[in-house]
């Protein structure tokens, strides 16, 4: 599965949108770009995953570059309750839906 | 819809006790995985588990941990002889099935706490 690289953390005004990037610059052609966060002390929470092309869902937006080494998570409109750390993983498919948590980045959302 | 339930949500042990960790997964959901995150550390995946059967255990200690997910009822994470450094939050995940092992939804965890 490819290495991921997020920044440590990211602040973000409450009702702006909330870009957080990600670097897979060693994914191979049928790895998925999966999302997920952790609010303090909660599960963690699904978001979103796609495989090239954009995808949008209730809870955010996944953009994914054309030669697919980046991503963005887009949260449209951040409320303080989005203030959570987001992982960024990258699977195969093999490996029985073992999720690899990284460092993630800490977003925190300011009033 | 119940989301995936554990119990006990707090769980205090003494050096020596057993540990048992229960997990309810979603409704429909035949996959169940175990996650541990220690103090001030990432998530890390123990278990993966399908209806009785274990399908990868590569994240689980060689000793005291084990698990299972019977025909009927919950899925069991037990610990034997626990010891202050077992002290974690431990969490399960579900997922609807073989196309979408990778999208889990998550429990509340149980924080365990060894004194």
């Amino acid at each position: 599965d490819a290495k991921t690289t997020q920044p440590p953390s990211m602040d973000c005004a409450e009702g702006r949108a909330a870009n957080l990037p990600c670097n897979h610059s060693t994914i191979s052609g049928n790895e998925y770009v999966y999302w997920y966060r952790q609010i303090h002390s909660q599960g963690p929470q699904y978001i979103i995953h796609g495989l090239k092309n954009n995808e949008t869902n209730e809870m955010a937006s996944l953009i994914i570059t054309e030669d697919r080494k980046s991503s963005t998570l887009i949260l449209p409109h951040a409320t303080l309750r989005d203030t959570a750390v987001y992982y960024c993983i990258v699977n195969r498919g093999t490996s029985y839906g073992k999720l690899t948590f990284g460092q993630g980045t800490i977003l925190t959302v300011h009033p | 819809n119940a989301g995936v339930m554990q119990n006990p949500r707090h769980l205090v042990r003494r050096r020596g006790q057993e540990a048992r960790l229960r997990c309810s997964p979603m409704k429909g959901h035949s996959h169940v995985y175990w996650y541990r995150q220690l103090p001030e550390e990432g998530l890390k995946f123990m278990v993966y588990l399908q209806k009785e059967n274990i399908i990868d255990e590569s994240g689980m200690p060689k000793e005291r941990f084990s698990a299972e997910f019977p025909k009927e009822g919950p899925s069991i994470l037990r610990i034997q002889q626990v010891v202050r450094g077992d002290s974690a939050a431990y969490f399960c995940a579900s997922s609807p099935g073989e196309r979408a092992l990778y999208e889990q939804y998550f429990g509340p965890g149980t924080r365990l706490t060894v004194t």
